[in-house]
């Protein structure tokens, strides 16, 4: 089955600099890749996610990266502030109509300090 | 209200005893997963169900069973609970078709003494 990695497992960053965390995925036919926002007692929440046809993929303060032939995927947020603190996951499957069996790396805590 | 509704939020029980962990959704999807989540583990899947009369398993359905009693019902079981399977334990949700996004409840956290 598929395996994914995420790095780093935390990170802190002070307000208003650039947060980058980085994924890889093991599955070449993977082709659907999200990242899931989890605040302080919710569950996951959908944030941005990228299709294999795509290198990049832009919301606001926050990008997506993929990188196909070396299976990694990157999530950046600039500009950021405290209400990003959270823990992000990201995730990879092999998107099909009847399949959405997500593979989810293991999560960043993310500290935006004031 | 929200969209995809746990319940119990928060069960602490012990070895050997019989859990039921339910999910409500009034999101219309047919879609439903039950996840476990463990610091440093991430999420990971127990169970699927794409509609009523379709259940799978997922990465790490061993020591759980589960019930699609309706569209909008899916409920997970622990036969006899061992102290390893203390976790937070989520529900989701997906629609036939969509982006992919799936929608989850808030958790349920289950302590096994």
């Amino acid at each position: 089955g598929e395996n994914v990695e995420q790095h780093p497992s935390t990170l802190s960053v002070q307000e208003g600099d650039s947060a980058v965390i980085k994924c890889t995925y093991s599955d070449s036919a993977s082709n659907y890749f999200p990242w899931y926002k989890q605040e302080l007692g919710k569950g996951p929440q959908l944030i941005i996610d990228i299709r294999s046809n795509v290198g990049e993929k832009k919301d606001q303060r926050i990008a997506v990266t993929l990188n196909k032939t070396a299976k990694h995927f990157s999530l950046h947020i600039t500009e950021t502030q405290p209400e990003d603190s959270a823990v992000y996951f990201c995730a990879a499957s092999y998107f099909q109509t009847g399949a959405n069996n997500l593979f989810f790396g293991t999560g960043t805590r993310l500290t935006v300090i004031p | 209200d929200a969209d995809v509704t746990q319940t119990p939020r928060n069960r602490i029980t012990k070895t050997g005893k019989r859990i039921m962990l339910e999910c409500s959704q009034t999101k219309g999807h047919d879609r439903m997963y039950w996840y476990r989540q463990d610091p440093g583990l991430g999420l990971r899947l127990i169970y699927y169900s794409f509609d009523v009369k379709d259940i799978n398993k997922g990465e790490i359905s061993d020591g759980y069973s589960v019930s699609r009693q309706a569209q909008a019902k899916f409920s997970l079981s622990l036969e006899s609970a061992i102290p390893n399977q203390t976790a937070l334990y989520f529900c989701a949700t997906s629609d036939l078709g969509s982006t992919g996004e799936l929608f989850f409840g808030e958790g349920s956290r289950l302590t096994v003494l």
